[in-house]
């Protein structure tokens, strides 16, 4: 199947502080990207979707600002955590869809101290 | 709405036991696709398989096997066998069109006991 990487596996940053997460589909193009988050022992909730070239579509409930979605090329898409505060701690896990199919990046856990 | 439900929360066996986890379903959609996935402690998801709506039929791989039941709208995963590095929360998944969102089930911790 197709490689998607997400980078970084794991960040441990300061409370107040902005941490930016990359996924990457290293051999297709990928229109649309998936962002997921994950709370310990819990399922895995859609956070947004995001199209290239243009605005990210955020589920309800899900602050637009505070979860900065960029996806500029058809194989990059980067997730920024602004201000982050320790119920921001999650492992986020990001899908890139090429044709026909959506694979699944490596998974971020990110701990807010 | 889609719906995905995993009613067991948490699931213990013995090595070498056989063990089914529970998946079932809600659509109004008469075309989707239903998912595996397992997550071991590390959190990558690794993908199990894949079924469509239209396809019933029951596949074998290895020591893993699925049940398609339209009717009940159940997809339930049996792993026959099972060893201690199956030990890993399983997600079942569901989607209305090829490589659009998932809708995942709560998960299924497995611990698999030697």
């Amino acid at each position: 199947g197709a490689v998607v990487s997400q980078h970084p596996s794991w960040v441990i940053c300061k409370s107040g502080t902005s941490v930016k997460i990359e996924c990457r589909s290293l051999d297709f193009q990928a229109t649309t990207m998936f962002w997921y988050r994950q709370f310990p022992k819990q399922s895995l909730m859609l956070m947004a979707t995001s199209n290239e070239g243009s605005k990210a579509t955020y589920e309800q409930g899900v602050e637009k600002d505070k979860f900065l979605i960029n996806h500029a090329s058809l194989t990059l898409s980067t997730l920024t955590v602004t201000s982050a505060h320790p119920e921001d701690s999650s492992f986020y896990i990001c899908s890139a869809r090429d044709n026909s199919e959506a694979f699944f990046g490596q998974g971020t856990r990110l701990t807010v101290v | 709405a889609q719906k995905v439900t995993q009613a067991q929360t948490e699931i213990s066996v013995v090595e070498k036991e056989d063990v089914t986890l529970d998946c079932v379903y809600e659509t109004r959609d008469t075309t989707y696709y239903l998912f595996w996935y397992k997550q071991p402690p590390s959190g990558e998801l690794v993908f199990l398989i894949r079924r469509n709506s239209f396809d019933e039929q029951n596949e074998i791989s290895g020591r893993y096997s699925w049940n398609f039941q339209k009717s009940t709208s159940s997809f339930n995963f049996t792993i026959t066998a099972s060893q201690v590095v199956d030990s890993a929360v399983y997600f079942c998944a569901l989607n209305k069109a090829s490589g659009s969102r998932l809708t995942f089930g709560e998960g299924t911790q497995l611990t698999v006991n030697p």
